[in-house]
């Protein structure tokens, strides 16, 4: 079976720091992993994804993420928050093998401050 | 292109009425996906359409059911409603191509707000 962990329910970081949310994953074949965003009243908004190749996969807005295999996790990093990075943020997993379906995590929210 | 869009909006409802939830994928869009987000149980995944044909369902309750048209346009459907149906539904499209498994991203509409009193 497919799940995904999203270890902080909030994270909390001051504008033009570094900010890393955490997501681990575990699926039986090879794994397809987004992270998506959603703010207020919105649906999510995709932002990278992992396929194959470069462990580290570059994305919208300035966001960027790093698949490791050995810890079956893929953070999204950036190297300096935003306010308006404030939303809240999703992790997902497809497993390769046919037939299974998008596994979201709970969603971690981020709060950058000013 | 337009984005995925969902109708209604908002719909509010009474214990045991039905519902029927509108959307329409990106164009040339097959695949369609819908989900179930709440505070407690996060986002679930309800089912998933491509071609009219359900290629996945999660684990909910047979009151929950769903269609795609030839169109690729797809609704879902709830009977019997329960207070704990509220929620914010939210539909997907992708452009899967019906072969293999799926490493394309979804397009998410905004959503369709339910609360049932």
């Amino acid at each position: 079976a497919q799940s995904v962990a999203q270890p902080e329910d909030q994270v909390n970081v001051a504008e033009g720091n570094p900010l890393t949310v955490k997501c681990t994953y575990s699926v039986s074949g090879n794994p397809y992993l987004f992270w998506y965003v959603q703010y207020p009243n919105r649906g999510l908004q995709f932002l990278l994804k992992y396929i194959t190749g470069d462990n580290l996969v570059k994305g919208s807005y300035g966001f960027e993420a790093e698949f490791n295999k050995s810890q079956t996790s893929f953070h999204l990093k950036k190297p300096s928050a935003l306010v308006s990075d404030s939303a809240l943020y999703f992790c997902a997993v497809r497993d390769s093998n046919y037939g299974q379906n998008f596994v979201f995590g709970p969603g971690t929210r981020l709060s950058v401050l000013p | 292109k337009a984005g995925v869009t969902q109708t209604p909006r908002y719909l509010i409802k009474t214990r045991g009425q039905q519902v029927t939830l509108s959307c329409s994928p990106i164009s040339g869009h097959r695949s369609v996906s819908w989900y179930q987000q709440t505070p407690g149980q996060g986002l679930q995944f309800l089912f998933e359409y491509f071609s009219e044909t359900q290629r996945n369902k999660g684990n909910f309750p047979g009151r929950f059911s769903g269609r795609q048209f030839s169109n690729s346009r797809s609704e879902m459907n709830v009977s019997t409603l329960e207070l704990g149906d509220s929620a914010l539904y939210l539909c997907a499209s992708s452009p899967y191509l019906g072969s293999g498994s799926s490493y394309n991203e979804q397009f998410f509409g905004p959503g369709t707000r339910l609360t049932v009193l």
